[in-house]
């Protein structure tokens, strides 16, 4: 079976643009989480999806971070304008129920300069 | 602040040796532990996981859990070189579906 897939695997670019990250979660699985692994930081969940659904997005940053689900298939992260303090690997990792084992995609290696 | 603790290493063991890696939480009310392997430059693998107190056994791995003392460990018999990675223990924060994720710990395992 496919496991979660991500994508871009890297992404560079330049200060001000806008970045978008994708996940396609392992089908039959109703449940997504975002996350961000730094050094400083360790893996720091961003936002979970339940069905589709925003539970809780508290870990989001600031305003220029956005996530959106718009079906079983498919999420996106967006971060818009990017800074260079962005620049960290993005997980996307799903389960077949909000407290099952997560899975965990390869990642989105992402820098900004 | 719910937190889980771990060691940061690195924990250096002999080949063939057991390793023991240990993990605290805070949040009494969690309900599912796990542990992740991650390679470096790779992403998290989830190798074990456990509900109940007491031992889960997957071949060379053992997670052990004691609720009473906010506990759960990693035991790797038979240690082999492949697995040299960090240790990510992992605890489900309770009333959510979220998981608190610890710092990890890096595992040697010496040829």
């Amino acid at each position: 079976d496919a496991g979660v897939i991500q994508s871009p695997r890297h992404e560079v670019t330049e200060m001000g643009q806008e970045v978008t990250l994708r996940c396609k979660p392992i089908s039959g699985h109703n449940s997504l989480f975002w996350y961000r692994q730094t050094m400083m930081r360790g893996l720091e969940l961003l936002i979970y999806f339940n069905n589709n659904v925003p539970i809780d997005d508290s870990g989001m940053p600031e305003d220029r971070f956005s996530a959106k689900m718009p079906n079983a298939s498919f999420s996106t992260l967006k971060i818009q304008p990017s800074e260079p303090r962005d620049s960290a690997v993005y997980f996307c990792a799903s389960s077949s129920a909000e407290s099952g084992p997560q899975h965990f995609g390869d990642g989105t290696r992402l820098s900004i300069l | 602040q719910k937190e889980v603790e771990q060691n940061s290493g690195p924990l250096s063991v002999p080949e063939g040796a057991i390793a023991s890696l240990n993990c605290t939480y805070s949040d009494r009310g969690s309900q599912s532990f796990f542990w992740y392997r991650q390679y470096s430059g790779k992403s998290p693998e989830l190798i074990m996981f456990i509900y109940s107190n007491g031992d889960k056994e997957d071949g060379r791995f053992t997670a052990q859990l004691n609720k009473a003392s906010q506990y759960v460990s990693l035991l790797i018999r038979d240690s082999q070189p492949s697995d040299s990675a960090t240790y990510l223990c992992a605890v489900n924060e309770s009333g959510t579906y979220k998981y608190i994720f610890g710092t990890g710990t890096r595992l040697k395992v010496l040829a």
